[in-house]
This record gives C-alpha cells, sequence and structure tokens, in this order.
C-alpha cells in the first residue's frame, strides 16, 4: 500500500539555524498538509498546499516557515532561524481530493538545542 | 514498530443515538498516550479525548467516553446524543515516552437526521 514518508525521522538543530524536513506524498495524491505536535501536547494544523500554492494556513505558520513543491515527488517544510519552542514532532500528510481521507506520515521529531 | 489500526473506515449514526468507534493499537510499551483526534472538513485537528495508559479509569469528556482495554490493547470511543456536527474523520492516535507518535487510518463518521 502506497504511504506518505518523511525524512530525517529525527533532525537535531542549533537554535537560530534553518532546518527543512522533507516528505513524499502518495504519488497520486493533491492535496498536502503540515501538522506538528509539540510533546505532551495537542497536534496542530501548520498549512495546507494545493496547485502549488498555500491554501490555508494556522496563526502558527508565520514569515519563519515556508512550503514549497520543489518537484513533482517532494514536498518541504523549511523553518527559518529555529527557536527552541520549535522543538516538535513534524507531520506530513495528503489526500487524493479535499474531501478524501488524509494519510499521514511517520512524522520527523525536531530537537532544537 | 508501533501500530495504530481502525477497522472501520465508515460508520454512521441516527442523530441522538449512540455509536462507538473501534480502535486497536499495538505497542511492547507500558506507559503512553492514546487520544482521539476530530478532523472537520477544515482539515484541523480537535482533540476529543485523551487517556493515560497507567489510568485505568476511562476517559470522559462530556458526550465523549472511551474503554481503554489495556491488555486488550484496545481504546474504543463511544459518542452519546450524536449531534450532526459530531459529522468528521475520526482518528485514533498513540504516543509514547520516547515521542514516537502513531495515527490510525481513520474513521469517517455520518451523522443521519
Amino acid at each position: 500500500e502506497p504511504e506518505v514518508t518523511q525524512t530525517p525521522s529525527h533532525q537535531v538543530t542549533q537554535m537560530g539555524q534553518e532546518v527543512i524536513l522533507r516528505c513524499v506524498p502518495i504519488s497520486n495524491h493533491l492535496y498536502f498538509y503540515w501538522y506538528r505536535q509539540i510533546l505532551g501536547q495537542k497536534v496542530e494544523f501548520l498549512v495546507s498546499f494545493y496547485n502549488n500554492e498555500i491554501s490555508e494556513k494556522s496563526e502558527i505558520f508565520d514569515d519563519q516557515f515556508s512550503v514549497e513543491r520543489p518537484d513533482g515527488s517532494n514536498f518541504t517544510l523549511k523553518i527559518r532561524s529555529t527557536k527552541l519552542e520549535d522543538s516538535a514532532m513534524y507531520f506530513c500528510a495528503s489526500s487524493g481530493d479535499r474531501d478524501s481521507p488524509l494519510h499521514f506520515g511517520n512524522g520527523t521529531r525536531l530537537t532544537v538545542t | 514498530a508501533q501500530t495504530v489500526t481502525q477497522s472501520q473506515p465508515e460508520m454512521s449514526v441516527q442523530e441522538a443515538e449512540t455509536v462507538t468507534l473501534s480502535c486497536t493499537y499495538d505497542t511492547s510499551e507500558s506507559d503512553y498516550y492514546l487520544f482521539w483526534y476530530k478532523q472537520p472538513p477544515s482539515r484541523q485537528m480537535i482533540l476529543v479525548i485523551r487517556q493515560e495508559a497507567y489510568k485505568q479509569q476511562n476517559a470522559t469528556e462530556n458526550r465523549f467516553s472511551v474503554n481503554f482495554q489495556k491488555a486488550a490493547k484496545s481504546f474504543s470511543l463511544k459518542i452519546s446524543d450524536s449531534q450532526l456536527g459530531d459529522a468528521a474523520m475520526y482518528f485514533c492516535a498513540y504516543q509514547d515516552y520516547g515521542q514516537n507518535f502513531v495515527f490510525g487510518p481513520g474513521t469517517r463518521l455520518s451523522v443521519l437526521p
């Protein structure tokens, strides 16, 4: 069964550095999403992406964040100048259409030191 | 690796009736968290209920309650007095203290007037 793949599984970075989290959605999916979960807290929506542009974003998704589909398969989340509070699990998800169930990746654990 | 299974891709319930959504999981850990998330069409993730594995008492939140069977690794969600606004995708999720976080595939709940 096709699945959403996220790399790396764990990323450690120093405060102030930039990180890029990578996701390979299911190949025929058109809608892409990023969520994050800070340890012990609820899962939070960050951004949705369709047709090469952001369709919706949350208050969390400020100028520090950006998303990109650099080629036909990857979907990336870039975090500029990371802060300690950016430490979290970041989940990518994709769906075939707007109403289809989301398929989640296994997540990338980001640790900012 | 931890896994979460939701065996019901779709469920329906009559308004004001009760419905139970199933979730089973697999882990070798003894301490962990279990969650039910509701995802409306907006794709936000709304935390419905959370259970800590060391607590024997089933968590309850207004019309939502769980039946947590640790030995059977089962975590079902019961929605009482179903309302039209309860219609959504429901995801069961697992998190352990090693920060492994896994979503189930989801159950789409329809509420019939």
